[in-house]
């Protein structure tokens, strides 16, 4: 067990609604990322957040947006649902900027959302 | 930019068999790379890391990889699989940019067969 937990663990939406992803980060870790893991690929990173700022972001379009909380949690917003969204959302904690030194990130067991 | 790719999308071996699970790297500046495991309906676990102090890598469970800038490979070696091994694993390299982003292989999964 990591201590990072996702809410909900599975999801169904339709076409063009909008959904919201939430995470709550290892106790004392101040940076939070999420990736993206479409079925039978590798995680993609979709950006990370930093003392409540986003710092980072991978190659997703702006409906894809976040929120860090001062408790360090966080929301993923997509809006405008695609059927490609489909796929497992993973939320990683990692303590400050020191995480870019070790590389360990703390995933939960992550989101997985269904858009049909 | 960097990458990695696995080189293998499954491997199947036998209980007591060694474990071989390959991946190369591509990176404009010495890179740190990574072996995360994905065990079914869990969530992603750090097995080991390398970044540019000894080549041979010790990580958890047995497990070991060997840094070769000769080669640009970095593969994940067990000298014996466990039932319990059996899993998703991922070689991944970290990327540019200053913040923790993480470039994913697309993964291998090991079945391990009594």
């Amino acid at each position: 067990e990591t201590g990072v937990t996702q809410s909900p663990t599975h999801l169904i939406k339709t076409r063009g609604q909008q959904v919201t992803l939430r995470c709550s980060s290892q106790s004392g870790h101040n940076t939070v990322s999420w990736y993206q893991q479409a079925l039978g690929q590798g995680p993609q990173f979709i950006f990370q957040y930093y003392r409540e700022e986003e710092n980072g972001r991978g190659n997703f379009p702006p409906r894809f947006s976040g929120l860090q909380f001062p408790n360090y949690s966080s929301e993923l917003n997509v809006n405008a649902l695609e059927l490609d969204d489909s796929a497992l959302y993973l939320c990683a904690s990692s303590l400050g900027l020191a995480g870019r030194d070790t590389g360990e990130l703390f995933f939960g067991e992550g989101s997985r959302l269904t858009v049909l | 930019a960097q990458s990695v790719t696995q080189l293998d999308s499954h491997v199947s071996v036998s209980e007591g068999t060694p474990v071989l699970l390959r991946c190369n790297y591509s990176s404009s500046y010495s890179p740190s790379l990574f072996w995360y495991v994905q065990h079914p309906n869990k969530g992603l676990q750090l097995l080991l890391k390398y970044t540019s102090a000894a080549t041979l890598v010790k990580g958890i469970n047995g497990f070991e990889a060997e840094f070769k800038k000769s080669e640009t490979s970095f593969h994940l070696t067990k000298p014996s699989a466990h039932m319990s091994d059996a899993a998703e694993y991922f070689c991944v390299v970290r990327g540019s940019g200053g913040y923790n982003k993480l470039i994913f292989g697309a993964g291998t999964r090991l079945a391990v067969h009594p």
